[in-house]
């Protein structure tokens, strides 16, 4: 079975710019999920899908973040304009549906984002 | 939601048991409890979950206070393998999100 794909691996930007991330996850899996991790901490939640309908988006900075998840499949997380306190790992998660008392979350391997 | 606490790190000899705790003493009566752990440079990996008895799978072990306020995750023979970042994570039923905290940072040793 194929894992969570994410693209680039890596990407340095200068602040100001704008950057996209791009994830696919599991086939099947209805819930997708974009987090956030700083060097040194636990992985934060940023916004959280069913299908193509946000859950939660509560901990996502709307005024320079976004995402979307067309067709319910892929999905891709924007950031713009970058500032340098976005310098983080950035991973895209996955699992089967909302609503079970299991819904164990695949991760893919992150992104690396730098701003200079 | 409920929080816990874990210690920041742990050191463990290769082929020899590892106990990492957690204490939770907020938890409430729905709460699963979720470990995860995190290799370097990949993603966090499911490890375990319980509720309220003990649980066995292929990678470990989840043995859960009487009171639920604590639980401890055992690996029965670490390998250089399970040097990692731990989390300890509590979850309301419905699929609630995972809340990470800093985590038990484990080195094992040859």
């Amino acid at each position: 079975e194929a894992g969570v794909a994410q693209s680039p691996r890596y990407k340095i930007i200068e602040k100001r710019q704008s950057v996209a991330f791009w994830c696919n996850p599991i086939s099947g899996h209805a819930t997708l999920y974009w987090y956030q991790q700083i060097l040194g901490q636990g992985p934060k939640l940023l916004i959280q899908f069913q299908n193509n309908g946000v859950v939660d988006d509560s901990q996502l900075p709307k005024d320079r973040f976004s995402a979307e998840r067309l067709k319910g499949v892929d999905s891709t997380l924007k950031i713009q304009p970058a500032k340098l306190e976005d310098s983080a790992v950035y991973l895209c998660a996955s699992s089967l549906a909302l609503r079970t008392i299991l819904g164990e979350q695949y991760f893919g391997p992150g992104t690396r984002l730098t701003v200079t | 939601d409920a929080k816990t606490t874990q210690p920041n790190s742990m050191e463990s000899n290769e082929e020899e048991p590892v106990h990492l705790p957690c204490n939770h003493s907020t938890i409430s009566g729905t709460d699963y409890i979720h470990w995860y752990r995190q290799l370097p440079s990949q993603g966090p990996e499911y490890v375990i979950h319980g509720l309220t008895s003990n649980v066995n799978n292929r990678m470990a072990s989840l043995a859960i206070a009487e009171d639920r306020k604590s639980s401890t995750l055992i690996l029965h023979r670490a390998t250089l393998r399970d040097a990692a970042v731990y989390y300890c994570i509590l979850r309301v039923p419905e699929g609630g999100k995972l809340i990470f905290g800093q985590g038990t940072e484990l080195s094992v040793k040859p």
